[in-house]
């Protein structure tokens, strides 16, 4: 069964850290690209950024770059968002999501539930 | 980066309807165009990529057109299920985009 697990999410103060996962299943985690995409409450979609089927390339929406580091554990199928200096406009829920194969841009094809992240004191 | 408008923001319509939802982009694009379907409290679904192929399994009331910078998401004849809010997305580079949404509503 193809499935995206995210998990990690909270409540977390302005200017701390917080890493969430997306835990995969069901297809060749390693042959695709996986993008995170959030929602902050009652909002669009915003895309976050995305990895590399192979770690070797990331690129990240300007909103959250030089503060948010995507990277991934093929050996382990799983997804990461390292998220540093928090600021309150980061509060959303956290979609993990997968792109195409071997191809860093593109739709996304499959989501997760998402989770929540919430940024205040 | 490229910016995505989409009109209207909210859409009444009633079952049996047709509709339509535009996207547009700062810049061309190309195909390069994907529409999504997200219902309160769950992820987004995709329906369309490459601005017109359906999505496996996406029933063929829905369809989309376009090409450069303006696009088009056609539903044929809206169903009960299809009270959705609708987001197109650019894929054009590696810096994508989402449009602000469309909310069809119940009329």
């Amino acid at each position: 069964q193809v499935q995206l697990v995210e998990s990690g999410g909270g409540v977390v103060q302005p200017g701390r850290s917080l890493r969430i996962s997306c835990a995969v299943s069901g297809f060749t985690f390693n042959t695709y690209a996986m993008h995170w995409v959030r929602q902050a409450p009652g909002k669009g979609l915003e895309w976050v950024g995305v990895i590399a089927y192979d770690g070797s390339s990331r690129f990240y929406a300007d909103s959250v770059k030089g503060r948010f580091t995507i990277s991934r554990d093929n050996a382990k199928n799983t997804l990461y968002l390292q998220m540093d200096s928090l600021r309150t406009e980061d509060t959303a829920v956290y979609y993990c999501a997968r792109g195409l194969p071997y191809e860093s841009s593109g739709y996304l094809t499959l989501w997760g539930q998402g989770t929540l992240v919430t940024v205040s004191s | 980066d490229i910016q995505m408008t989409q009109s209207p923001s909210t859409l009444s319509a009633s079952v049996g309807d047709r509709v339509t939802i535009t996207c547009r982009a700062s810049q061309r694009i190309s195909s390069w165009l994907a529409w999504y379907q997200q219902k309160p409290g769950k992820a987004p679904k995709l329906l369309i990529f490459q601005a017109s192929t359906l999505e496996s399994g996406v029933p063929s009331r829905f369809s989309g057109s376009g090409s450069g910078t303006e696009f088009t998401l056609t539903i044929s004849s809206l169903q009960p299920d299809d009270f959705a809010t609708y987001y197109c997305q650019q894929y054009n580079s590696y810096s994508e985009s989402f449009g602000p949404g469309t909310k069809v509503e119940i009329k």
